[in-house]
């Protein structure tokens, strides 16, 4: 069965960098997710693809301070120079035979 | 830039059928490389995919929902819709289009809908 798992929360300070995992499980480990934000109040945002060999494909107008890369059955987004706009739930999610799964999301707070 | 558009009735009544439309600008829902697909939120809690579907109406759709969901495409007016039967308070939730391309890649601005007497 295709999951996604992250962890509830994660936080960093102004300025400093966090790295959020999302972990396929067993048996997908080549598959691409997407990563998407959704800022308090707002609806989602998609930020970037990330493929299973760490190569990443970003949205418009998406900053270059978000990244993505991959090992294994994990994918991983890395926000550097965190911003006080950055404190959001942050949300993988993948598809296969049709059927879409989202992850349970994180919630970054920025310190 | 492509622009997706949810509209429908806000609210509606239990054991009514939830109906919603996206339109679609600055893009072409005849692209066949991409699905078209309805994902919701309720209240504090996370995203949940409804289901998706082709411009030519390959449809797919959350296995708990199947029974209750439609799926429709109009070409035409590049809009698809959305139509979700036997509502419940359950079923409230704000609902948001999206473009897809495996993973999504693009979102509507959402629209609530309440399920209430």
């Amino acid at each position: 069965q295709l999951v996604l798992t992250q962890s509830p929360s994660a936080s960093a300070s102004l300025g400093a960098s966090v790295k959020l995992t999302c972990t396929l499980s067993s048996g997908h480990n080549n598959y691409a997710i997407a990563w998407h934000q959704q800022q308090p109040e707002k609806g989602p945002r998609y930020l970037m693809r990330v493929n299973s060999d760490g190569t990443h494909d970003k949205g418009d107008g998406i900053p270059h301070r978000f990244s993505g890369s991959s090992s294994g059955a994990e994918r991983y987004l890395i926000i550097s120079n965190l911003r006080s706009e950055d404190e959001a739930e942050y949300y993988c999610q993948t598809w296969g035979s049709g059927f879409y799964v989202f992850g349970p999301g994180t919630k970054v707070t920025v310190l | 830039q492509l622009h997706l558009q949810e509209s429908g009735p806000g609210l509606v009544k239990p054991s009514e059928t939830l109906s919603l439309t996206c339109t679609v600008s600055d893009d072409s829902i005849n692209n066949s490389s991409y699905f078209w697909g309805w994902i919701r939120q309720p209240p504090g809690k996370g995203l949940e995919w409804i289901g998706s579907l082709s411009h030519s109406g390959t449809t797919y759709s959350h296995p708990s929902l199947k029974s209750r969901v439609t799926l429709s495409v109009d070409t035409s007016g590049n809009q698809f819709s959305l139509k979700l039967s036997s509502v419940t308070a359950a079923d409230t939730a704000m609902y948001y289009c999206a473009k897809t391309f495996g993973v999504v890649i693009a979102w509507g601005q959402g629209t609530l809908v309440t399920v209430s007497s």
